[in-house]
């Protein structure tokens, strides 16, 4: 079964600093990796997608990148806002064709607090 | 504007009695899903449907019970042999079974009295 972990669980910075978040997967066989952003009370907000073939993607200030061979992912976070405040989450999907394809294994995510 | 609606916001359950969460998808998606999210636990896939009148059991179906007569409909249905209902529920829809990006809804909140 796929394992992810997210560290650190809790993460609190000021404004403006550069933030990196990471993710870990026991099982390199995947699919795809995901990064989504929840806000407290709310759905989960599709922030980046890494297909397996990819390294990285990025959107704005923010970058992911996806290393298979050691089982990890990096959310790099550029010149951080109080409007980053979130819980980050990240999730990748198995890439075999037997009953488990299309699960998605989450990762229990990073409360990030960014202070003014 | 495309998107997933869930319905209702937060819904108040007396033990005993069933209760159907809705969701519904304007994406033209094939996949849908339902987690669970509790503190401390992350999410938990209920049920998930790769098309039309399909639907597979995830790791906590017990309790729980969906339907998927339309394409952009999966409603869950929370039964009374659920033993620790109050979560808070997601629904989720992807264009094919694991093949791309995964879109949630706003999420339903459930308390069961």
């Amino acid at each position: 079964k796929q394992e992810v972990t997210q560290i650190p669980a809790a993460l609190s910075v000021p404004e403006g600093e550069n933030l990196v978040l990471n993710c870990s997967f026991t099982d390199s066989a995947i699919y795809n990796l995901q990064w989504f952003r929840q806000d407290p009370g709310k759905g989960l907000t599709s922030l980046l997608l890494i297909q397996s073939s990819q390294r990285e993607q990025t959107s704005g200030r923010l970058n992911a990148s996806l290393d298979k061979s050691s089982g990890r992912s990096t959310l790099y976070i550029a010149a951080s806002q109080p409007g980053d405040s979130a819980t980050y989450l990240c999730a990748v999907s198995r890439s075999d064709r037997g009953s488990t394809l299309g699960r998605l294994y989450f990762g229990r995510g990073t409360q990030l607090t960014v202070w003014p | 504007d495309g998107g997933i609606t869930q319905s209702p916001k937060y819904l108040f359950r007396k033990e005993g009695q069933n209760v159907t969460l809705s969701c519904e998808q304007n994406l033209n998606h094939d996949a849908m899903y339902w987690y669970r999210q509790d503190p401390g636990q992350g999410l938990r896939l209920i049920y998930y449907s790769q098309i039309v009148n399909d639907f597979q059991k995830g790791d906590i179906a017990e309790g729980y019970s969906v339907s998927r007569e339309k394409k952009e409909s999966f409603p869950l249905t929370v039964t009374s042999a659920q033993k620790n209902p109050t979560a808070f529920y997601l629904c989720a829809s992807s264009q094919t079974l694991n093949t791309g990006e995964l879109f949630f809804g706003e999420g339903s909140r459930l308390t069961v009295l």
